[in-house]
């Protein structure tokens, strides 16, 4: 699978929009890009996934660049419960397989 | 229903004891999954079941290191004769195998493995 790169931190105010970056230049035609986060004591919890296509479901918004060399992952009205260590991955289409993390960005939502 | 359940949620052993670690996948489940999470580090895969086969085990770090699935649910990961480099949440996650579509893995908590 392709590694992806992601900064290590970053933080926002609450109420506002999260725009969470990664890059993952070296992905492959048959290989979606996955979230997951992963709140404090927790196991890590799936959040999005796609192809090419920008996604949206009740948690987030993927956007997926056009070369698909790069993703951000939008979490539109960030709450403090958003704060988590969140994960890109990038995994072959079809593959009930195993999910290669990174270290993650860690989110925090700021009072 | 129930998700994945995972116990103990902590231990504690002495080096060189044994440990043995379960995990309740959710009801139905073909495939479960074992991962292993050092401090401050993201899940790295330890091995994988479909079923009660076990198809990959490339993950686990030595021979000390065991998994089962016997009937194809309830799984025990054992780690014999703990040493400190083992200590580290161990995740369970379990998912459906739906031919072509993307299989959403479900994590338990984790058991948080502490060797003195």
């Amino acid at each position: 699978d392709a590694k992806t790169t992601q900064p290590p931190s970053m933080d926002c105010a609450e109420g506002r929009a999260a725009n969470l970056p990664c890059n993952h230049s070296t992905i492959s035609g048959n290989e979606y890009v996955y979230w997951y986060r992963q709140i404090h004591s927790q196991g890590p919890q799936y959040i999005i996934h796609g192809l090419k296509n920008n996604e949206t479901n009740e948690m987030a918004s993927l956007i997926i660049t056009e070369d698909r060399k790069s993703s951000t992952l939008i979490l539109p009205h960030a709450t403090l419960r958003d704060t988590a260590v969140y994960y890109c991955i990038v995994r072959k289409i079809g593959a009930n397989s195993k999910l290669t993390f990174g270290k993650g960005i860690t989110l925090s939502v700021r009072p | 229903g129930a998700g994945v359940s995972q116990s103990p949620r902590y231990k504690v052993a002495k080096r060189g004891q044994d440990v043995a670690l379960r995990c309740d996948p959710i009801s139905g489940h073909v495939s479960l999954f074992w991962y292993q999470q050092a401090l401050g580090q993201g899940p790295e895969f330890l091995t994988y079941f479909q079923n009660e086969a076990q198809l990959d085990k490339s993950g686990l770090p030595s021979d000390r290191f065991f998994a089962e699935r016997p009937e194809g649910s309830v799984s025990t990961l054992k780690i014999q004769r703990t040493q400190q480099e083992d200590s580290a949440v161990y995740l369970c996650a379990s998912s459906l195998l739906l031919a072509g579509g993307y299989n959403e893995q479900f994590f338990g908590p984790g058991t948080r493995l502490t060797v003195l």
